[in-house]
């Protein structure tokens, strides 16, 4: 079965700091990663993935994340929060079989203060 | 390229009602998953139809279907509505290939009252 945590319901960070937010993963099969972000009022915008290959991964908007197996996690960062960062952060986990069915974690909302 | 277009954005129901949501997904995309996202439930995923199939779904009650015409639109039925079925309900448009990104529409908020 797939489940996805993520630590943290709030981050709040100041404006020119590091961001990371933390995803930990279950998964029986090799997993499929993604993490993706909601502005309010708004459907969800696809930051970056992992599906094999190079275990650091670059994003849209300046993030990044690691998948590291040993720790099962893919914890996203970014070096220099900016004002227009602050929104609701998924992690997801894909199902390795057949389809798109997302495992989403419940979210980590960002607040960046200036 | 257009993306995903889901309508309406807004809806207010009475609870026993029936809606029908819909979703148009990025031109060349056959696959189409819905997704009900609510404070406490989080993301929750309902179902996905490929080329006019049912190829995957979740763990809710019959009273939720779906389906998907030629054209890969797809809709989405609740009947006999309860409050708990207020939600905003997401789209996701992939190519259907497995585990491949999706995309997602702005969703439809439904309200039971």
């Amino acid at each position: 079965a797939q489940s996805v945590t993520q630590l943290g319901s709030h981050v709040s960070v100041s404006e020119g700091a590091l961001v990371l937010l933390r995803c930990n993963y279950s998964s029986s099969v090799p997993p499929y990663l993604f993490w993706y972000v909601q502005y309010p009022n708004q459907g969800l915008q696809l930051l970056l993935k992992y599906t094999t290959g190079a275990t650091l991964v670059k994003g849209i908007n300046g993030f990044e994340a690691e998948f590291k197996k040993s720790e099962t996690s893919f914890h996203l960062t970014k070096p220099s929060a900016h004002m227009s960062d602050a929104a609701e952060y998924f992690c997801a986990v894909s199902e390795g079989r057949t389809g798109n069915q997302f495992y989403f974690g419940t979210g980590t909302s960002l607040t960046v203060i200036p | 390229k257009a993306g995903v277009t889901q309508t309406p954005r807004y809806l207010i129901k009475t609870r026993g009602q029936q809606v029908t949501l819909s979703c148009s997904p990025i031109s060349g995309h056959r696959s189409v998953s819905w997704y009900q996202q609510t404070p406490g439930q989080g993301l929750q995923f309902l179902f996905e139809y490929f080329s006019e199939t049912q190829r995957n779904k979740g763990n809710f009650p019959g009273r939720f279907s779906g389906r998907q015409f030629s054209n890969s639109r797809s809709e989405m039925n609740v009947s006999t509505l309860e409050l708990g079925d207020s939600a905003l309900y997401l789209c996701a448009s992939g190519s259907g290939t497995a585990n491949t990104e999706a995309f997602f529409g702005q969703g439809t908020r439904l309200t039971v009252v």
